[in-house]
């Protein structure tokens, strides 16, 4: 089956940077657009970018542009998420989500990490 | 980019009964909008994409419709597991930016 499995909760200073990863199984990883998305606490889904594992091709939302990198590893069928300068209202669980193939909509979902950015 | 608003912000309905989600998009969006449900401390499950469709596994009772700008989610006879926050999404191709709607948390009457 279908899995998505993310890295642990990661604590960092205002202007660190943060790495995720989305561990990748049960379908053939360079099929798949993978996207990322964010929720703040108590509050909605945020689209962040999503990466074409095939070929490395990004493309990431505009409030987002110049600190978020999206990368892949295809020897190990892993995505990351990358967000540099973060602020405390960076603080939110990233979600990495899998596209469906038979339409843009997300099938399959990581169980999200959670970022906190405290001093 | 592509603004998504929900309503009602939050609904509350009683189990059996019928509860009625819609969402907007700022411009024509065609049909591609997915609807998902999210409990607490969970992921977000697909329940319909391309406005109409039910995603695998989703009971009878999920309905969507709409296309264009105006769409709709309906839950006909609400179970007590169907109480969770809904959202909307819209994945256009041009521009290719995904945005999701605020959320609409459908609550126990």
């Amino acid at each position: 089956q279908v899995q998505l499995v993310q890295s642990g909760a990661e604590v960092r200073k205002p202007g660190a940077s943060v790495k995720v990863s989305c561990k990748t199984s049960g379908y053939t990883f360079s099929d798949y657009y993978m996207h990322w998305v964010r929720q703040a606490p108590g509050q909605g889904l945020e689209w962040m970018g999503w990466i074409n594992p095939h070929s490395g091709d990004t493309n990431y939302a505009q409030k987002f542009q110049g600190r978020v990198t999206l990368t892949r590893d295809k020897s190990i069928d892993t995505a990351y998420m990358e967000l540099s300068r973060l602020g405390s209202d960076d603080t939110a669980v990233y979600y990495c989500a899998k596209e469906a193939g038979y339409s843009n909509s997300y099938n399959h979902w990581g169980q999200g990490t959670l970022v906190t950015v405290s001093s | 980019e592509i603004v998504m608003t929900q309503s009602p912000a939050t609904l509350s309905v009683s189990p059996g009964e019928r509860a009625i989600l819609s969402c907007r998009a700022s411009q024509s969006i065609s049909t591609n909008l997915a609807w998902y449900q999210q409990k607490p401390g969970q992921a977000p499950r697909l329940l319909i994409y391309a406005a109409s469709t039910r995603a695998t596994g989703i009971p009878a009772r999920f309905s969507g419709s709409g296309s264009g700008t105006e769409f709709t989610l309906t839950i006909s006879s609400l179970q007590s597991e169907d109480f969770a926050v809904y959202f909307c999404h819209q994945y256009s191709n041009w521009p290719p930016r995904n945005t999701f709607g605020q959320g609409t948390k459908l609550e126990i009457k």
